[in-house]
Parts: structure tokens; C-alpha cells; sequence
């Protein structure tokens, strides 16, 4: 069974820059969520999609980052302007009977 | 506010010891609790779970434990192995495994 896919596995961009993250999480899956890693912290969680809709966005910071699951399947998470606090490991999963499987996730620096 | 904690940032165990890691939480709401390892670079993988209508569930060298009125869980290894060695998250849910809470996990490096 394949696993969660997400690119780039790195990025480096400066501050005030614009970045995404694609995810294809496994076949079937219909709950995908996006995590945010920061250094030495468990990850927190940002978004959870149920097919093509947003159940909860609480934790998501509105006034920066967006993400979509448009056809229910792939899933991009945007960061628009990053700031330095973004500098996180961005992970993706998606879940299937309680069981959530992640991607191995892409690594931001913002400069 | 944190509401998954684990206080030990890091444990080293000999091998063929026990390794044992713990997780406290605060929120009542969460009924279901879940162990991952991760290995540098990588995601985190499932490793065991427990709903809080036990207070034990065990697979093969992997044993979690349950005490809801404590609000306290941990992770006993036996025993334990080098490739054990990585970082530990516990990770709780109000619902069946849905929106994890993590814990900032521990490091676990056991010795040769």
C-alpha cells in the first residue's frame, strides 16, 4: 500500500515569501489533516479535511495560511506571507478508521 | 495550555530492559490515546492505542496502560532494542482518533 506523499521534502525561502505544500494522501482515505512540527515540539494540528470539506480550522491561522482539498483527493497547504515562526516541519495524514498515517513531511526555513 | 504532556524529554535504557514512558493529560474529553515513533526525517508511525474503556492493551513487546482517574498513560517496552530508539509521542482524541492532540515527545536511546 503506498503511503502519504508530500513535496518538496525541504524548502528554504526568506521571510515575507510565499511557499505551498502538496499532499496525496493513501488511496480511499477520506479525512486528511495538516500538522505543523515546530523543533523539539509534538505536532500540532492545523486542518482537518473530510473529503472536500473543512471540519475543523480553529488552530489554522487565517490571516496567513490557506489550504484546500479541492476534488477531495490532493490537498495543498499555502503560507502567504511566511514569517521566521513558520519554520516548522509540515506533515500531512490521513485517517482511516481512527488510524491516522502520515507523510514523512516537508521541512520549511524561513529566513 | 498544554493538554498532553510528557515530562521527560529523554530516557536511556539499557538493552533488553524494560523502557517505560509516560504521558499525563489534563482535557476529560479525550477518550482515545495513541503512541507513535519517529525516526529522524521521517512521519510519525502508529505504534499502539488505547480507548478508555480499558486500561491495558498490549501488542507483542508494546504494552500501554490507562489510568483515567490519574489521567495518565504509559508506554512499556520489553524489552527494549536499539531500534527502539527514537522519539515517542503520545498523542490523545475526543473521538476515536480523530484531531490528535500530541504530546512534545520523548527521546529514547537505548544502549547496546
Amino acid at each position: 500500500e503506498a503511503g502519504v506523499a508530500q513535496s518538496p521534502r525541504y524548502k528554504i525561502i526568506e521571510k515575507r515569501q510565499s511557499v505551498a505544500f502538496w499532499c496525496n494522501p493513501i488511496s480511499g482515505h477520506a479525512t486528511l489533516y495538516w500538522y505543523q512540527q515546530i523543533l523539539g515540539q509534538g505536532p500540532k494540528l492545523l486542518i482537518q479535511f473530510q473529503n472536500n470539506g473543512v471540519v475543523d480550522d480553529s488552530q489554522l491561522p487565517k490571516d496567513r495560511f490557506s489550504a484546500e482539498r479541492l476534488k477531495g483527493v490532493d490537498s495543498t497547504l499555502k503560507i502567504q506571507p511566511a514569517k521566521l515562526e513558520d519554520s516548522a516541519v509540515y506533515l500531512c495524514a490521513s485517517s482511516f478508521e481512527g488510524r491516522s498515517i502520515f507523510g514523512s513531511g516537508t521541512q520549511l526555513s524561513v529566513l | 495550555d498544554q493538554q498532553v504532556k510528557q515530562n521527560s524529554p529523554s530516557l536511556s535504557v539499557q538493552e533488553g530492559r524494560i523502557s517505560i514512558l509516560n504521558c499525563d493529560y489534563t482535557n476529560s474529553m479525550f477518550d482515545y490515546f495513541l503512541w507513535y515513533k519517529k525516526y529522524p526525517a521521517e512521519g510519525p508511525t502508529f505504534l499502539i492505542s488505547i480507548s478508555s474503556i480499558k486500561d491495558k492493551n498490549e501488542d507483542g513487546r508494546f504494552t500501554v496502560f490507562l489510568n483515567k482517574s490519574a489521567k495518565h498513560l504509559s508506554l512499556h517496552i520489553v524489552p527494549s532494542q536499539p531500534g527502539d530508539s527514537a522519539v515517542y509521542f503520545c498523542a490523545a482524541s475526543p473521538n476515536a482518533g480523530n484531531m490528535l492532540t500530541f504530546g512534545g515527545g520523548t527521546r529514547l536511546m537505548v544502549k547496546p
